[in-house]
């Protein structure tokens, strides 16, 4: 069965400081992972995927994940906090193989704090 | 490009009672998803469809929720009867097809609140 677990359910930083919200996975295939940010009130958005490319991956708002298959992890990072990026982030699985159809597996959730 | 629309975008019912929630999804988009998240916890999968055909409902408590999409474009959820259990948000996302590809992105509607009181 695919899962994914967030180590954190509450993280806490400074503005200006780095941010690191972990997550690791479990999938008997080779996985599709993804970060979706939810600010309050709004949509979830997108904001990165690893689909077996590149295992540094970059995305928006100048945040980046490292897909490490030998750690099962897929941790999302970022050098510098802004009081915007405040929000609930979840990490995401999306199994391959033959059941492929695109179903999104959603981990509990990171609360993300930033103090100024 | 318009996003994914859905209404209400809040209800409040009582027990037992029935609701309905609508979604447009993204035009052109194949594939429809309803997801439930209760507070605290992430999104889960309800119902997928492809078109018109339903592709996984595997989690959706068929002996109270239904959902359709009679013409592959909008779709309708409904609850009925309604248990406090089902207090959460209602969120539709749409993707141009099926599969976890590169270029296969869900796009999220804003969702609907619902309290069952």
């Amino acid at each position: 069965a695919q899962s994914v677990t967030q180590l954190d359910s509450h993280v806490s930083v400074s503005e200006g400081t780095p941010v690191l919200l972990r997550c690791n996975y479990s999938s008997s295939y080779s996985p599709s992972l993804f970060w979706y940010v939810q600010h309050p009130n709004k949509g979830l958005q997108l904001l990165l995927k690893y689909t077996s490319a590149a295992t540094l991956v970059k995305g928006i708002n100048g945040f980046e994940a490292e897909f490490k298959k030998s750690e099962t992890s897929f941790h999302l990072t970022k050098p510098s906090a802004h009081m915007s990026d405040a929000a609930e982030y979840f990490c995401v699985v999306s199994p391959y193989g033959s059941s492929n159809t695109g179903k999104l597996i959603f981990g509990q959730g990171t609360t993300l704090q930033v103090k100024p | 490009e318009a996003g994914v629309a859905q209404s209400p975008r809040y209800k409040i019912i009582e027990k037992r009672q029935s609701v309905a929630f609508w979604c447009n999804p993204i035009s052109g988009h194949a594939t429809l998803y309803w997801y439930q998240q209760i507070l605290g916890q992430g999104p889960k999968l309800l119902i997928q469809f492809q078109n018109n055909g339903v592709v996984d409902d595997s989690q959706l408590p068929k002996d109270r929720f239904s959902a359709e999409r009679l013409k592959g474009v909008d779709s309708t959820l409904k609850i009925q009867p309604a248990k406090l259990e089902d207090s959460a948000v209602y969120l539709c996302a749409s993707s141009l097809e099926l599969g976890a590809g590169s270029y296969n992105e869900q796009f999220f509607g804003p969702g609907t609140r619902l309290t069952v009181l």
